[in-house]
């Protein structure tokens, strides 16, 4: 089955530096690649996906890339501010399994002011 | 965005109880819904996919029995927890796709299960 792998496990930068979280999987038929923010107790919110037909997507401080050929993508945080402090999973969708995540195992992120 | 709410949000139980959740998708009709379970400090694992209209299938590992899914409208999914252990207090989280948006995932907010 999948195996996703995630690093690092905590990360703490200082306010304005950037972020960055890489995952590998496994499944070489995986094809959608989405990244959470979850904040304690609350449920995973989606921060940003990608599909395997492309390598890199923006949107404002946050991008994700993604390496097919190696099975990696990471997850980069420009200009990183206090509330950004969460934990963050990336996930992999199954190849032949419609809808059928395989996360990582989280990142504490911690933002100092 | 479409929408996913849970039922209820936090429960306590007794050893040897079962509890009921519900995953209602609010605006959207969803075939399938998924449900997870993550573990203080870990990461969300996926227990079982709930089919509409069909048997669910769990994940290796995920007794069948212990965890009875039922999906009996596009709309609704439960899953019992019975006869309940402390091991089994964890926060439970369901899932679906809205056919209409793509590959995003839509969570519901979690529920808090502990047995005592």
């Amino acid at each position: 089955g999948e195996n996703v792998e995630q690093h690092p496990s905590t990360l703490s930068v200082q306010e304005g530096d950037s972020a960055v979280i890489k995952c590998t999987y496994s499944d070489s038929a995986s094809n959608y690649f989405p990244w959470y923010k979850q904040e304690l107790g609350k449920r995973p919110q989606l921060i940003i996906d990608i599909r395997s037909n492309v390598g890199e997507k923006k949107d404002q401080r946050i991008a994700v890339t993604l390496n097919k050929t190696a099975k990696h993508f990471s997850l980069h945080i420009t200009e990183t501010q206090p509330e950004d402090s969460a934990v963050y999973f990336c996930a992999a969708e199954r190849g032949t399994s419609y809808g059928k995540l395989t996360f990582g195992q989280g990142t504490i992120l911690t933002v100092h002011p | 965005g479409a929408v996913v709410s849970q039922h209820p949000s936090w429960v306590i139980c007794k050893s040897g109880t079962s509890v009921k959740i519900e995953c209602r998708s609010l605006d959207f009709q969803a075939t399938t819904m998924f449900w997870y379970r993550q573990f203080p400090k870990q990461s969300l694992m996926l227990m079982a996919t709930s089919n509409e209209g069909s048997k669910a299938t769990y994940e290796q590992g995920v007794e069948k029995d212990k965890f009875l899914i039922n999906h009996a409208s596009l709309t609704l999914s439960t899953l019992t927890v019975t006869s309940a252990h402390p091991e089994d207090s964890s926060f439970y989280i369901c899932s679906a796709r809205d056919p209409r948006a793509g590959d995003e995932q839509y969570f519901g907010p979690g529920t808090r299960l502990t047995v005592t």
